[in-house]
């Protein structure tokens, strides 16, 4: 998969939004975006995905620049339980063991 | 709890010696996947199976490292000959196939299994 690029680490102060950026330039035009999440000392878990319009599930929004060469995953209201790594995935289409490749991803720090 | 299960969560070995680790993933998954990761970086892929096919693998997985799936459902991942260098977390995630490749792809992660090689 190609890469993505993220800041490495954030902050936000409790029950503000968040918005971590995402680019993604070398998206083509069947590659989604998935957003996926690390809690310390647990697994990535999925947080959200898209393909060209903007996404809200339970856990966040997804932004999908007109262009596709970058996106963000919105937090409405962070909580301290949202300090995490978040990790922005572009999958490629052609992948057909749907692998999902990591980059570096970004540290969310919360503070109360 | 019907998700993903890893077992040892930690192990201590020496350097030389053979460790493995075991993933059970949820019981209607018929996809498996292995990945490493290292402190500070995201998550690598290793290899991943296809019932008990092994379909892919990649270059990070050297001749030391094998991983079964002899009946299509748990799966181990055994190092031989350990090295320092093999320290990391070792994280195991499964998802259903059948679903349209274009959509969700969404993988469920264990919580790993970390190593520790003196």
């Amino acid at each position: 998969d190609a890469k993505t690029t993220q800041p490495n680490s954030m902050e936000s102060n409790e029950e503000e939004p968040v918005h971590l950026p995402c680019n993604h330039s070398t998206i083509s035009g069947t590659d989604y975006i998935h957003w996926y999440r690390q809690l310390p000392s647990q697994g990535p878990e999925y947080v959200i995905h898209g393909l060209t319009s903007n996404v809200n599930n339970r856990m966040a929004s997804l932004a999908i620049a007109e262009d596709r060469k970058s996106s963000t995953l919105i937090l409405h209201r962070a909580t301290l339980r949202d300090a995490a790594v978040y990790y922005c995935i572009q999958r490629d289409n052609n992948n057909a063991g749907n692998m999902l490749t990591f980059g570096g991803g970004t540290r969310l720090m919360v503070k109360p | 709890d019907t998700g993903v299960s890893q077992n040892p969560r930690h192990k201590i070995t020496k350097r030389g010696q053979n460790v493995t680790f075991r993933c059970d993933p949820i019981s209607e998954h018929n996809r498996l996947y292995w990945y490493r990761q290292t402190l500070g970086q995201g998550p690598e892929f290793l290899t991943y199976f296809q019932n008990e096919a092994q379909l892919e693998k990649s270059r990070l997985l050297s001749d030391r490292f094998s991983a079964e799936r002899p009946k299509g459902s748990f799966s181990t991942l055994e190092i031989q000959r350990t090295e320092q260098g093999d320290s990391a977390m070792y994280l195991c995630a499964s998802r259903p196939e059948g679903l349209n490749r274009r959509g969700t792809g969404e993988l469920f992660f264990g919580e790993g299994s970390r190593l520790t090689v003196l």
